[in-house]
Order: C-alpha cells, then sequence, then structure tokens
C-alpha cells in the first residue's frame, strides 16, 4: 500500500538535474510532494490530481500518469537549498477526496557545491 | 501569520505512563492530520478530522491512542500505557479544506524510556 520511491538517495553538484519517482499499486486520485530539511517539518511542494490539475510552485515541475500509477518530480538547474528528504504521498482513487496521504519511503537528495 | 503550533516540542516519558500531545491548527483551517514519523523513516498517517464529520481514525496503531478536536481547532493526541515502540516525532498538518496542500507544525518528539 505504501508508494515505492526511487532512487533512495542521490547526489547531486549545484546546477544538475535530478528526477524522483513514486510509483504505487493502487489507482490513484492524487500524489502530493513535500520536502523536508533535517530536524524541520515537511513543507508542501505540489498537487497532481487525476485528470490533471496540478497545484504548486512555479520553479517546481512534477508529471502523473494516471495509468502507470506513478507520479515524478524534476528538479533542474539544483541549487544547494533543494537538498533535504522528497516524499510522495498518494490518495487512492477508492476513497475520493479524502485527502488521507501514504507517504513513501522518501528520497534523500543532497546537493553539493 | 501563524503557522500550525504542537507542544510539548519534546517528551520523556516513562513506559506505561499516558501521554498528551497538543496541535493548534492555522486559524480556518477545517482539516487536520496527524501523522508519526520514526527515526529516518517516513510519515504514517494517525488520523484526521475535516470540519464536523467524524474523523478518519485507521491508521491508530492500536486502542491507546486517541485524538479529539475541540471546537473545530485544537486538536489533542492521547497515547495511554505508553511502550517504547511509540518513540517518534509527532507532527500535526491542517489545511484550508480537503485537496488543498497540508501545513506542517514543528513536531513533538517522543521519548519513551
Amino acid at each position: 500500500q505504501q508508494p515505492v520511491q526511487s532512487p533512495q538517495a542521490v547526489i547531486l553538484r549545484e546546477g544538475e538535474d535530478a528526477v524522483i519517482n513514486c510509483s504505487s499499486s493502487k489507482a490513484l486520485y492524487s500524489v502530493h510532494w513535500y520536502r523536508q530539511k533535517h530536524g524541520e517539518a515537511p513543507v508542501f511542494l505540489m498537487i497532481l490530481l487525476k485528470g490533471g490539475e496540478q497545484k504548486g510552485h512555479e520553479k517546481i515541475s512534477a508529471s502523473f500518469n494516471e495509468k502507470k500509477q506513478q507520479s515524478s518530480l524534476y528538479l533542474t538547474a539544483s541549487q544547494l537549498s533543494y537538498s533535504g528528504t522528497y516524499f510522495c504521498g498518494t490518495e487512492d482513487s477508492y476513497g475520493g477526496a479524502t485527502n488521507k496521504l501514504i507517504f513513501g519511503t522518501g528520497t534523500l537528495l543532497a546537493v553539493q557545491p | 501569520g501563524a503557522g500550525v503550533s504542537q507542544s510539548p516540542s519534546n517528551k520523556v516519558t516513562e513506559k506505561g505512563k499516558d501521554v498528551e500531545l497538543r496541535c493548534d491548527p492555522i486559524s480556518g483551517h477545517t482539516a487536520l492530520y496527524w501523522y508519526r514519523q520514526s527515526l529516518g523513516q517516513g510519515l504514517e498517517f494517525l488520523i484526521y478530522f475535516q470540519g464536523n464529520s467524524a474523523p478518519d481514525k485507521s491508521g491508530l496503531p492500536s486502542d491507546r491512542f486517541s485524538a479529539e478536536r475541540t471546537g473545530g481547532s485544537v486538536s489533542t493526541l492521547t497515547i495511554q500505557r505508553t511502550q517504547q515502540e511509540d518513540s517518534a516525532v509527532y507532527l500535526c498538518a491542517s489545511s484550508l479544506r480537503l485537496g488543498y496542500e497540508q501545513y506542517f507544525g514543528p513536531g513533538t518528539r517522543l521519548t519513551v524510556t
């Protein structure tokens, strides 16, 4: 039931790009993305809804493939501030807009100078 | 404006004692969520409240865990007869309404000795 994230960890140099993937075994209503820095609370990045609607920060891009039950988060021209653990949270389609999120185990991203 | 606040920030308790964790959501947010995060792990959904509807308690790990939300605002998570495996960071989040981004509080770090 818990979505699977890949990769588990990635190290980048400033300016490099990265893709973080999130896969579910269930049909999904929405996918949420959050970033958590060490010792801090998770911070909202993006919501992707079934049907194509997206809500999020302008500098963040992501995709949601409903058929494959997958979402990808695209980090381009990475900055030091992008470092942290990225979590996807999935809401299955059975319950509709419950906003009950099941989070993945996270992807640790480290951006080096 | 003020964000989500939680108290206490740290709590050390002896095995078998009861603890109460408090969450003050953002004013006007109708939805409130509790999550648990064990060391190095992802976010585990516990319970959510939406307006005056019955809470979704499906994530509570045992009947030792309970939560209430008074007046549609402040929420208290109670853990009775604490066990060592209850040690974790307990995070509270609120959102304007279902389907919107969640704003997380700083968490309460619970240590059961």
